[in-house]
């Protein structure tokens, strides 16, 4: 079945180092590709995403890479911060469905 | 809502009871989902409704567990007969839905409701 595998489970990190979290997929269907961020007490939230069309997105200090080919996808968090600190979870997801396969989840420590 | 909501936020409850944990959707949102996340585990998926279609349930752990959706809004999660291995958050979460072609299928979750089982 549908599997996407995440690693690390756990990075820790000082705070103004970079972050990497990288994310393979098994369903070569799979077209989109969102990354979430779940802090103490709530929720995931999207904090950025990607489809297969692109091959690398930005957003300020988060960036998403994305290797179709090797079904790999990957998140990078440069000058990282204590509030960077919580667990992210990369997904998959593909156009027929709005079903989001989660990998395991990462959780990042940020250490001032 | 502006966001999804969902109660209560916490539940402590007797092994052997039933317990019934309950999602507002975004307002307009068709598709709901539900999933469990044990004490610092990843995002395990329960049940998906979509519209009217057939709930996917090939998530669901056992016949104990079993959810709702009323009107195509409000859903309900019910666990009968609760053991202490059904201790965990239960994150419930909704999207627009397909619309057609490339449709970015973003999930917005509620804070969860924090299961305890004695």
């Amino acid at each position: 079945g549908e599997n996407v595998e995440q690693h690390p489970s756990t990075l820790s990190v000082q705070e103004g180092d970079s972050a990497v979290i990288k994310c393979t997929y098994s369903d070569s269907a799979s077209n989109y590709f969102p990354w979430y961020k779940q802090e103490l007490g709530k929720g995931p939230q999207l904090i950025i995403d990607i489809r297969s069309n692109v091959g690398e997105k930005k957003d300020q200090r988060i960036a998403v890479t994305l290797n179709k080919t090797a079904k790999h996808f990957s998140l990078h968090i440069t000058e990282t911060q204590p509030e960077d600190s919580a667990v992210y979870f990369c997904a998959a997801g593909s156009y027929n469905t709005d079903k989001l396969i989660f990998g395991t989840g990462t959780r990042l420590q940020v250490f001032p | 809502g502006a966001g999804v909501s969902q109660s209560p936020s916490n539940k402590v409850t007797e092994k052997g009871k039933d317990v019934e944990l309950r999602c507002d959707p975004i307002s307009g949102h068709t598709a709901l989902y539900w999933y469990r996340q044990s004490l610092g585990q990843g995002l395990e998926f329960l049940i998906y409704f979509q519209g009217n279609s057939a709930p996917d349930k090939s998530g669901l752990p056992s016949d104990r567990f079993s959810a709702e959706r009323t009107g195509g809004s409000v859903s309900t999660l019910t666990i009968q007969r609760t053991q202490q291995e059904d201790s965990a958050v239960y994150l419930c979460a909704s999207s627009s839905g397909l619309a057609g072609g490339l449709v970015k299928n973003i999930q917005y979750f509620g804070a969860g409701t924090r299961l305890s089982v004695l």
